[in-house]
């Protein structure tokens, strides 16, 4: 089976610009997760989707936001980009469901000038 | 909410000899623990997970770790180390068939020759 593929690999915005970040999960998983890896916050949970729906929301702000289609692809969205938003995106899918399984995809680098 | 604290960051040890990677949670109900590692430019892959049953997990490249759950903790070992294991290493706890994985700083293990 194949992994987990996250598109692009490498990202370059500035200040104010918004970027989505795409996920592919293994095939046949349902649920999928984002995190925000940094130097100084380590890694951190941004939000889960199961089946279309979110199911749970770390602390982050309105900025941030995700989707998940039928097929299980999930994309997140960050709106007016801040230098702070400079960091490692991670997706991972798992198939039950509940997190007692995740593979994790490269990451995406988002670079914000 | 569950926490998760990696009481080292950094871990210096010589090819061959063992190594102990603590790591500390706190959660007022059950959860799952598990130990991700990570290489350079790459995503997290699991090494090892303890959901229930036997204490003493063993997962993959020679790692085990001990879950202890009067003291709260689940520290990962490797008894004789390689040059190949130089890495990351990232312990994260998710409540029982929870939705979210909350992860520890992360401990730098250097293997030196």
């Amino acid at each position: 089976k194949a992994g987990v593929t996250q598109t692009p690999r490498y990202l370059i915005k500035t200040r104010g610009q918004q970027v989505t970040l795409s996920c592919s999960p293994i095939s046949g998983h349902r649920s999928v997760s984002w995190y925000q890896q940094t130097p100084g916050q380590g890694l951190q949970f941004l939000f889960e989707y199961f089946s279309e729906t979110q199911r749970n929301k770390g602390n982050f702000p309105g900025r941030f936001s995700g989707r998940q289609f039928s097929n299980s692809r999930s994309e997140m969205n960050v709106s007016t980009l801040e230098l702070g938003d400079s960091a490692l995106y991670l997706c991972a899918s798992s198939s039950v469901g509940n997190q007692e399984t995740q593979y994790f995809g490269p990451g995406t680098r988002l670079l914000v000038l | 909410a569950q926490s998760v604290t990696q009481l080292d960051s950094q871990v210096p040890v010589f090819e061959e000899a063992p190594v102990e990677l603590r790591c500390n949670y706190s959660s007022s109900v059950s959860v799952y623990l598990f130990w991700y590692v990570q290489y350079p430019n790459q995503g997290l892959q699991l090494l090892l997970k303890y959901l229930s049953g036997s204490t003493l997990v063993k997962g993959i490249n020679g790692f085990e770790a001990e879950f202890n759950k009067s003291q709260t903790s689940f520290h990962l070992m490797k008894h004789s180390v390689h040059i190949s294991d130089t890495a990351e290493y990232f312990c994260a706890v998710t409540k029982t068939g929870g939705f979210k994985t909350i992860f520890g700083a992360g401990t730098r293990l250097f293997v030196k020759a």
